[in-house]
């Protein structure tokens, strides 16, 4: 099981802001990045060390985080932002690789 | 331009063996970790497992350890997963990435690998 959680799904209106957030233990002490994956394609890279956008990711992407929540906050959500978004970080005892379970976005 | 291809998924049988390769080309390989995520069908991501540049450091998820083992050749630009004593659940698309401590920013295509009688 994840050592990371996510709510299942989250919506917004075409131009408005979506915050999906990340939960576990381990975020108190590791980044959190994050990755968009739309139905058929691989994983895209949006956010890492928390708050960095990889070229070529919108900068209506960004990344926070406090304590054991890490957030990726979609400003202005675009009917192609509709996807699933996953965290990732380390696992509890630092040396294993974990992703969150999944939030799923809704462009309404 | 930077590219990750996967190949070597197929059908097997529960408890036999498949060995996946991961074709690197236009970075230095040999410069980077490199890991194996896989997806079931319909399901989330999952770390499988990663290796070191030079392949001194190795690290599983507990879910495939003892059963899978990583390994690369530099000098073919090459990443390997050998997938031994397979089960139904480990039904998924295997994707290869490079790995920089967690931040995947490539990604191959993935290969799907079928585990049924």
């Amino acid at each position: 099981s994840s050592e990371l959680t996510q709510d299942p799904a989250v919506s917004v209106a075409l131009g408005q802001t979506v915050r999906i957030t990340c939960q576990g233990d381990s975020l108190r002490s590791y980044y959190a990045s994050w990755f968009q994956q739309k139905p058929g394609q691989a994983p895209v890279l949006v956010i890492y060390g928390k708050t960095n956008r990889p070229s070529g990711i919108p900068d209506r992407f960004s990344g926070s985080g406090s304590g054991n929540t890490a957030s990726l906050t979609i400003t202005g959500a675009q009917a192609e932002d509709e996807a699933d978004y996953y965290c990732n970080s380390r696992d509890s005892s630092g040396n294993l690789h974990v992703f969150g379970t999944g939030t799923k976005v809704t462009v309404l | 331009q930077v590219q990750l291809v996967e190949s070597g998924g197929g059908l097997v049988k529960p408890g036999g063996s498949l060995r996946l390769s991961c074709a690197a080309s236009g970075f230095t390989f040999s410069d980077y970790y490199m890991s194996w995520i896989r997806q079931a069908p319909g399901k989330g991501l999952e770390w499988v497992s990663y290796i070191g540049s030079s392949s001194s450091y190795t690290k599983y998820a507990d879910s495939v350890k003892g059963r899978f083992t990583i390994s690369r050749d530099n000098a073919k630009n090459s990443l390997y997963l050998q997938m031994n004593s397979l089960r139904a659940e480990d039904t998924a698309v295997y994707y290869c990435a490079r790995d920089r401590s967690g931040d995947y920013d490539i990604w191959g295509q993935g290969t799907m690998v079928t585990v049924s009688s």
